[in-house]
């Protein structure tokens, strides 16, 4: 399983644009990158999916350079309501059956 | 569509009871997922199911916790006897086929162990 790290907590204000970045150095070639959102007292919800370049969807941006050993989670303009914890996670796609990791994830702060 | 149900939301139980979560998956997912989540540990999988069947239970802590999934509707996770280092919330989760489709989580269930 590809081990990914990214940082503990990140603080912003309301308006700015946020990036949470992600190492995952040991990822393979079949593997996609995972983004979920987790909200107090909620499970985790999918965010958005990527395997290289750039995915954008409603919510947010995923940024994956060349080498793919990292992924940057772009949030435009974020209100307070973006606080929550942010995983990220690798995985093959086309096996189906490896488990993904979720660890301790991203804590995004957003204030007034 | 209702989403993944859990039940109950809250449980308070004494040291040695017998605990059983239950899960009712999203209608035609057919992979469902048991995960615990704690301040010290964050988000950690105990065990999967795919069409009924048992992937991958690694993550199941001792053989104090069991899983079964005797359709495709229901699945319970049970815990016996419980201790205080089982408090924790616990969270289900449905899928499409496997691990890396979306996963639909529910809204867990807070267990509390006197």
């Amino acid at each position: 399983l590809a081990k990914t790290t990214q940082p503990i907590s990140m603080d912003s204000y309301e308006g700015q644009e946020v990036n949470i970045t992600c190492s995952h150095n040991n990822i393979a070639t079949n593997d996609y990158i995972t983004w979920y959102q987790q909200f107090p007292s909620q499970g985790p919800r999918f965010i958005i999916q990527g395997y290289k370049t750039k995915v954008t969807n409603e919510v947010a941006s995923l940024f994956i350079p060349a080498d793919r050993k990292s992924s940057t989670l772009s949030l435009p303009r974020v209100s307070l309501s973006d606080t929550a914890v942010y995983y990220c996670l690798v995985g093959d796609m086309n096996t189906g059956f490896q488990k993904l990791v979720f660890g301790t994830g991203t804590r995004l702060l957003v204030s007034p | 569509d209702a989403g993944v149900i859990q039940s109950p939301r809250h449980e308070v139980t004494e040291m040695g009871q017998e605990v059983t979560l239950r899960c009712k998956p999203i209608s035609g997912h057919n992979s469902l997922f048991w995960y615990r989540q704690t301040m010290m540990r964050g988000l950690e999988l105990l065990i999967y199911f795919n069409n009924n069947v048992p992937i991958d239970d690694s993550g199941m802590p001792e053989d104090r916790f069991s899983a079964k999934m005797p359709n495709a509707s229901f699945s319970t996770l049970k815990i016996q006897p419980s201790e205080p280092r089982d408090s924790a919330v616990y969270f289900c989760a449905s899928s499409l086929a496997g691990p890396q489709e979306t996963q639909y989580f529910g809204p867990g269930t807070r267990l509390l162990v006197l």
